[in-house]
């Protein structure tokens, strides 16, 4: 999986509890994102972060909040976890364009999440 | 939301069969990618295919793309028990941080 790990790969928490996952990354990568992935949604765009403290909303974002203070590390934080946060998690990392046009993503294992 | 579809959202084919999957895409592209996911794993890059292209080969995958119908599909020809996943479109978007929009995913099972 590209030198990305996440942590926990599994949880079981209850309603109103916090919850953090963790990305791991040892390519260097600038840019890292958090996907929540549920049957029929496929998967979609929580938070991303192009950068050393700097991160931005994607398309699903209420309930959610990351951090990021160091290249490597990329945290997903729910507040206060609630049963439709019940999904699968995956961290994914890209480079920069470069002299290939294009960028590609490069996914970790996920973290199956279940909120009680 | 830019979030694309795809065409079937199941297919069952028999091995040796080619299975084609359909995405829709919402937005202008520079590139369309196609990704593959085992059952309970991240996602793996398959293939680019660029704007500017019609059609692109990988092996025994063959990637399409219709600008003016912002349509891609995806063929895979004699397909083995080990393609059995899901797959999934994904288009770039257009702000700072490089992200993807990806496809609802279609579930592809080869029987053997």
């Amino acid at each position: 999986d590209a030198g990305i790990t996440q942590s926990p790969r599994h949880k079981v928490t209850e309603t109103g509890t916090p919850v953090t996952l963790r990305c791991h990354q040892t390519e260097n990568h600038r840019y890292m994102y958090w996907y929540r992935q549920d049957p029929g949604h496929g998967l979609r765009l929580i938070h991303y972060s192009y950068g050393v403290k700097d991160t931005d909303k994607g398309e699903v974002s209420d309930g959610y909040s990351v951090s990021r203070s160091k290249t490597e590390d990329f945290l997903l934080t729910l507040e206060s976890a609630t049963s439709s946060q019940t999904s699968v998690y995956f961290c994914a990392i890209s480079d920069s364009y470069g002299t290939r046009g294009y960028n590609e993503q490069f996914f970790g294992p996920g973290t199956r999440l279940t909120v009680l | 939301s830019q979030q694309g579809e795809e065409d079937p959202q199941a297919l069952s084919i028999q091995e040796g069969e080619n299975a084609t999957m359909n995405c829709s895409y919402k937005t202008s592209i520079n590139n369309l990618q196609w990704y593959r996911q085992n059952s309970g794993r991240g996602l793996v890059h398959l293939i680019l295919i660029r704007s500017n292209e019609r059609e692109k080969h990988s092996g025994r995958l063959r990637v399409t793309l219709d600008t003016s119908k912002k349509s891609s599909s995806l063929l895979i020809t004699a397909s083995r028990a080990a393609d059995t996943a899901s797959y999934f479109c994904a288009q770039p978007g257009t702000g700072t941080g490089n992200q993807f929009y990806f496809g609802t995913g279609t579930s592809l099972t080869v029987i053997p």
